[in-house]
């Protein structure tokens, strides 16, 4: 079946330094990816997608890299801030359950000041 | 408007009581969605509305019942819960109801705690 995890479960970076944040996924004909944001109290919030016909993205201070060799998918945050601490998930449309989004186990982000 | 609204922020109930959760949205989404999140997992999906009709049932117990009495719209009832449906239920929605279709947007969510 599907799956999307994640490496780290847990990611500790000093403000200011840059953070990756990973995510694998076993299905090769997986063709959309998703980043959400969750702090804590909150709903995910969308960070950045990107597609399989793209290998890199890049949004505000993020981008996202897809390696579809490997079947891996990871975060990038520049320079990263106090504000950046919160769980980190990648989801993808499971194309066998239509519309339904799987999402991986999540990466919480600490930012030491 | 960008937002997906829901409310209560936050609801204690017991088990013999009946209740309903609601979330909104003015995108113009014609896909919506109700997630349950328990303390350090990922979200789960329950249901899916597409066109304002159920089109994904996730095996959920019938003490939960949805209802999308219009585009903008989506309720979940609640009756005789367990304890362990405590947790956060997302309402999220998307612009198609296909997955390829663009991103989820999520609420923030209402903290169910059921005693």
């Amino acid at each position: 079946g599907e799956n999307v995890g994640l490496h780290l479960p847990t990611l500790s970076v000093q403000e200011g330094d840059n953070s990756i944040i990973n995510c694998a996924y076993s299905n090769s004909a997986s063709d959309y990816f998703i980043w959400y944001k969750q702090e804590s109290g909150k709903g995910p919030q969308f960070i950045i997608d990107i597609r399989s016909n793209m290998d890199k993205r890049q949004g505000q201070r993020v981008t996202v890299l897809l390696n579809k060799t490997v079947k891996h998918l990871s975060l990038q945050i520049a320079a990263t801030q106090p504000g950046d601490s919160a769980v980190y998930f990648c989801a993808e449309p499971g194309r066998e359950y239509g519309n339904k989004l799987v999402f991986g186990a999540g990466t919480i982000l600490r930012v030491k000041s | 408007d960008t937002e997906v609204t829901q409310t209560p922020k936050h609801l204690v109930m017991g088990m013999t009581n009946k209740k309903s959760l609601k979330c909104e949205q003015h995108m113009g989404h014609r896909a919506m969605y109700w997630y349950k999140q328990k303390a350090k997992k990922p979200p789960e999906l329950m249901f899916v509305y597409s066109y304002e009709k159920l089109s994904i049932n996730e095996s959920v117990p019938s003490r939960f019942s949805p209802e999308c009495p219009n585009s903008s719209l989506l309720n979940l009832h609640l009756h005789a819960l367990q304890p362990e449906d405590s947790a956060l239920y997302l309402c999220a929605s998307s612009q198609v109801p296909t997955g390829t279709g663009g991103p989820q947007t999520f609420g923030s969510g209402t903290r169910l705690t059921v005693v």
